[in-house]
């Protein structure tokens, strides 16, 4: 397998469960925030973003929620597939900055 | 393809080597990142192209570590005397305007003995 999963926290859901992964953020001055997902042997896939004046937002099947007060964002995927198995990340950035600060990647698991 | 493609996307060099890493963005997307990602870790920013010139090199670890966009569309990372901490993931993205999407190739893979 690829090695991008290594020594990374996991989370195993059953297929058709929802799943929630959690991502705490070191900037308080972000106000740009990012979700992606990793395939194995993959580069990162773009899932959803959200900006600091909002503290939710939905997508087709994800939805993001932000709380700045204590610097933590979250991602929940609803009817978990096994589709959905990859590494993710989430990242953060500064209006107007060129770099994205990526978190320590999740694992996430479905069992069949 | 319609996507970032990046060559080679495994590379595996001997300490003390050169190497050069090739990135073709998405046509027409202005912006340019390259990012490395260690064993376990997520992706870290090394250098950020607006048109031809590097807007923001601050992730450059050190002076071997160089990279250009001579035209504005395909790039290329240079390592000089590569060492075995080099060894990582090396992963281009590129996105239409400084703002936009980032959409990422599938990385090259670079192994220093």
């Amino acid at each position: 397998g690829e090695s991008v999963g290594l020594h990374l926290p996991t989370l195993s859901v059953q297929e058709g469960d929802n799943s929630i992964i959690n991502c705490a953020y070191s900037n308080s001055a972000s106000d740009y925030f990012i979700w992606y997902k990793q395939e194995s042997g993959k580069g990162p896939q773009f899932i959803i973003d959200i900006r600091s004046n909002m503290d939710k937002r939905q997508g087709q099947r994800v939805t993001v929620l932000l709380n700045k007060t204590v610097k933590h964002l979250s991602l929940q995927i609803a009817a978990t597939q096994p589709g959905d198995s990859a590494v993710y990340f989430c990242a953060e950035n500064l209006e107007g900055n060129s770099k994205l600060t990526f978190g320590k990647g999740i694992t996430l698991s479905v069992r069949p | 393809g319609a996507g970032v493609s990046q060559t080679p996307s495994n590379k595996v060099t001997e300490k003390g080597k050169y190497v050069e890493l090739r990135c073709d963005p998405i046509s027409g997307h202005t912006a340019l990142y390259w990012y490395r990602q260690s064993l376990g870790q997520g992706p870290e920013f090394l250098i950020y192209f607006q048109g031809t010139g590097a807007a923001d090199d601050s992730g450059l670890p050190n002076d071997r570590f160089f990279a250009v966009r001579p035209e504005g569309s395909v790039s290329t990372l240079k390592i000089q005397r590569t060492e075995r901490g080099d060894s990582a993931v090396y992963l281009c993205a590129s996105s239409f305007g400084a703002a936009g999407e980032l959409f990422f190739g599938e990385g090259s893979r670079l192994t220093v003995l």
